[in-house]
Parts: C-alpha cells; structure tokens; sequence
C-alpha cells in the first residue's frame, strides 16, 4: 500500500494481559521501526527490521516484548505481562532503505495501548 | 551516549509571529538529521538536511544545519493556527535519534 497501516488504532488490556500490534509497512520498503511513544513528546525507538530480519533491537526492553516481520504477514510487535507503564502510543514506520541511506521514515498512525 | 536535545519544550504564539524552534545534537556516525511535525496522529516528514549551511524551504518554512555546531533550527514565518503541533527532530546515525519535541501552540 502507499501508507503505513497500523492495526488496532486503540488496543486496552487488563495488567498482565498479552498484547499484539500490527503493522504493515509501505509496499517495497524493506526495513520497518518500531517506536514507543509514552507522553506525547517522547519517543523511543524499539527495534528494525531489514526484510524479516533484525537489524537493530539495541531499544527493546529485554523481558516481555518480542517483535516479528515474517514473509508475507504484517509486522507484529507483542508484550506478554503486560504492565501499566507499558501504556503509551506505539508507532511503526517504513523506509525503503535504512538508516545509513539519508532515506526519511514514513509512519503510520499509531496504536494506542491502554493497560488497565 | 548519543543524544537529540529540542528546545523550547512548549512554545505559545500569537498568529503572524515569527518561531525559532532549536535542535542540538551529539550522535555517533552523523548521517542526516530530519524535522517532523506531528499533529493528533503519525509524524509527517518536513526536511532532511545533511549538509551545513544550506537552507531547506517550505513556503513558510525553513530550516539549516550547522555540522560544527552541531545544531539545526526551524523558522516558522506568519505563523498559522494550523501550525500547532508537536515538531519533531531526528538525527540518523547508527539509527534514528528523536529528540523530545517542541510543543508549538498558535493562537489566533
């Protein structure tokens, strides 16, 4: 697609509940980043992807958050156990080539995460 | 520790005032640093910048680099009710470096 699409837009899950976001990235961009967004000025970047391998995962939190980009599937990026600082609006973004190609990330609109 | 600093955090204008909005930085591997505004959902691209001293423009705005200082700023002119949002600076490096924001509210 032409856009970044990000599914659920609003995601709310009782603490210690599993939660799963989706992201499909723009057709023929090859790396995908994954970042969290917990007051509406910070941003802290997770993980990226290079097709379905891991490029860099040096910003995620080494217990409960995993992430994927399997052939074929959108994106995922899944917290087990999750806790009530994990609430925040995690945003994906796309670029055709990675960081070192001066290439602009474009973003999708975000999953609001809610833990209750 | 690479970093991404924004200055001011929040800024509140009249419309036709004229903002400075300031990011510094201290990255590894400096590639490029990008301007992004960011209104209710995903950040929209601005600029990119990679060389110093060579300004970017966008009707009203404009942004420059300066690679020994190690800074860039972004100048809104006649600024707009539509202007307010959260502007966002990123520096690539190793990997993409978000500074905190600034939070630009115009009133009319």
């Amino acid at each position: 697609g032409e856009e970044v699409a990000q599914t659920p837009k609003h995601l709310v899950r009782g603490e210690g509940q599993k939660a799963k976001l989706y992201c499909a990235p723009i057709k023929g961009h090859s790396y995908v980043f994954w970042y969290q967004q917990v007051l509406k000025n910070e941003f802290k970047f997770l993980i990226s992807f290079q097709n379905e391998n891991v490029f860099d995962e040096t910003g995620m939190p080494k217990e409960r958050f995993s992430a994927k980009c399997l052939p074929n599937s959108p994106c995922s990026l899944e917290i087990q156990a999750t806790k009530l600082e994990d609430s925040a609006v995690y945003f994906c973004a796309s670029s055709q080539w990675g960081p070192i190609s001066n290439q602009p990330q474009h973003f999708g609109d975000g999953t609001r995460l809610s833990i209750l | 520790e690479d970093k991404v600093v924004q200055s001011p955090l929040s800024l509140v204008v009249h419309e036709g005032d004229t903002v400075t909005l300031n990011c510094s930085y201290e990255v590894t591997n400096f590639r490029s640093l990008l301007w992004y505004k960011q209104e209710k959902k995903a950040p929209t691209f601005l600029f990119m910048l990679t060389s110093s001293g060579i300004e970017k423009k966008s009707g009203r705005l404009s942004s420059i680099l300066d690679k020994k200082e190690l800074f860039s700023i972004l100048n809104i002119t006649a600024t707009q009710t539509g202007d307010s949002a959260v502007y966002l600076c990123a520096v690539v490096g190793n990997q993409f470096y978000f500074g905190t924001g600034t939070s630009l509210t115009v009133i009319p």
